[in-house]
């Protein structure tokens, strides 16, 4: 089952602008990890941020993360065209047996115009 | 260092049918977990193995298995196909530390299957 949901759904935005995603989850976490797809291809895993971290930065990206609200935000700066792709977040949670588990999103559709 | 290696990318296969799906995880990795993904329902959880015992499993029917060899290679199977079995699966693999909270979580490219 879907942990959260991004938002928004689908994003079109000019090469060179800021791109803002947001992913809502509904249970505790140890951290939560954003992923791009592109069509047809597999995960690429982009940052991590623990579940007692504020803040995370990578190059281009920057990551909030907000347990009181249960809510995270993926900031991707002067997008170029190659950053087209489907964006997700993950949950990140460990069961009693010690198994770790990822808790998807259905992801943002970000189109970034040349 | 190699990446998640899936093995095949593509196959179509009949109703009824069975498919066995490979995964090489990253070198050191003794967790691997498979997913599934469809536009419906979007991408799931199906099963984590860690030393070749399956310590977690998804909601899916027992038509699926899985199984993880002593080198961590694992494999997973879906008998009796049915045409919603259709979708890419992924297998990921992480690196499994006494930080539980940083355990990065690394996926290949996917097997895509397509059941006609």
């Amino acid at each position: 089952s879907q942990q959260g949901e991004e938002d928004p759904q689908a994003l079109s935005i000019q090469e060179g602008e800021n791109a803002t995603m947001n992913c809502s989850y509904k249970t505790s976490i140890n951290n939560l990890q954003w992923y791009r797809q592109n069509s047809g291809r597999g995960l690429v895993h982009l940052i991590l941020i623990r579940s007692n971290e504020r803040e995370k930065h990578s190059g281009r990206l920057r990551v909030t993360l907000d347990t009181s609200k249960k809510s995270s935000s993926l900031l991707i700066t002067a997008s170029r065209a190659a950053d087209t792709a489907s964006y997700f977040c993950a949950t990140g949670a460990y069961s009693g047996a010690g198994s770790y588990q990822l808790t998807f999103g259905k992801g943002t559709k970000l189109s970034v115009i040349p | 260092k190699a990446g998640v290696t899936q093995t095949p990318r593509y196959l179509i296969k009949t109703r009824g049918q069975q498919v066995t799906l490979s995964c090489s995880p990253i070198s050191g990795h003794r967790s691997v977990s498979w997913y599934q993904q469809t536009p419906g329902q979007g991408l799931q959880f199906l099963f984590e193995y860690f030393s070749e015992t399956q310590r977690n499993k998804g909601n899916f029917p027992g038509r699926f298995s899985g199984r993880q060899f002593s080198n961590s290679r694992s494999e997973m199977n879906v008998s009796t196909l049915e045409l919603g079995d259709s979708a890419l699966y992924l297998c990921a693999s992480s690196l499994i530390t006494g930080d539980l909270s940083g355990n990065t979580i690394y996926f290949g490219e996917g097997s895509w299957l397509t059941v006609v």
